[in-house]
């Protein structure tokens, strides 16, 4: 199963970035985020495709429908630059898989 | 707050088995599920395996063959065993847990290299 991410993602302070991640049914399955800053561990910013855990902005917001989940970061701030996988776990086989990841450039 | 941290030797020969072990603080192990998760340099995410309190575990299946998860609930951790590795398996290796195998709590990672 193959999660399709953009490569890179480019914002200017302000703006709203999207970044999405395809598959096929993905809308039947949860999609969960995580953030990557360089030489850090990845922090989980979504999950169950919509819910923020605790400490993570409301500018943070997700939709998944279809082929397509979506992260969508409103009033992008030089901080969320970082690199950004999806991740869903398939019920059927018990496995996981992550997307090949988004580079976010802040402008 | 759940917390995890890996250890283990950074460098390991070409042939040989990658042992490395997380250790579980603020929680007992006796719950969520408990995950490997590697990096290559420069690339992207790679689910291992995970391993559930009771000893249900399930693997990637491009390492299958290759990969033993274990845990030790009297320690509160769990382990991580791939053998036959290549420098294809040089990686920073994270340990993880979460419920239904999303990853809320991550260990700072270790970088294992293969290498003579």
């Amino acid at each position: 199963y193959v999660l399709t991410q953009p490569p890179s993602v480019s914002v200017a302070p302000g703006q709203t970035a999207r970044i999405t991640c395809g598959g096929n049914n993905i809308g039947t399955k949860s999609v969960h985020w995580y953030q990557q800053k360089p030489g850090q561990a990845p922090v989980l910013v979504l999950f169950d495709d919509t819910d923020r855990p605790s400490g993570i902005p409301e500018r943070f917001s997700g939709s998944n429908s279809e082929n397509t989940a979506t992260l969508t970061i409103s009033r992008v701030e030089a901080g969320d630059e970082a690199d950004y996988f999806c991740q869903v776990w398939h019920s059927s086989t018990d496995l996981v898989d992550f997307g090949g990841g988004t580079k976010l450039t802040v402008l | 707050q759940v917390q995890v941290q890996e250890s283990g030797p950074g460098l390991v020969k070409p042939s040989e088995t990658l042992s490395l072990t997380c250790t579980v603080s603020g929680a007992s192990i006796s719950t969520y599920y408990w995950s490997w998760i590697r990096q290559s340099p420069g690339k992207g995410l790679e689910w291992i395996g995970y391993i559930y309190y009771s000893g249900n575990t399930n693997n990637n299946p491009s390492l299958n063959s290759r990969v033993s998860i274990s845990i030790d609930t009297s320690k509160n951790e769990f382990s991580l065993n791939l053998s036959s590795v290549t420098a294809a398996d040089t990686a920073v290796y994270y340990c993880a847990s979460g419920s239904n195998l999303l990853f809320e709590n991550w260990g700072q990672g270790i970088l294992v290299t293969v290498s003579s």
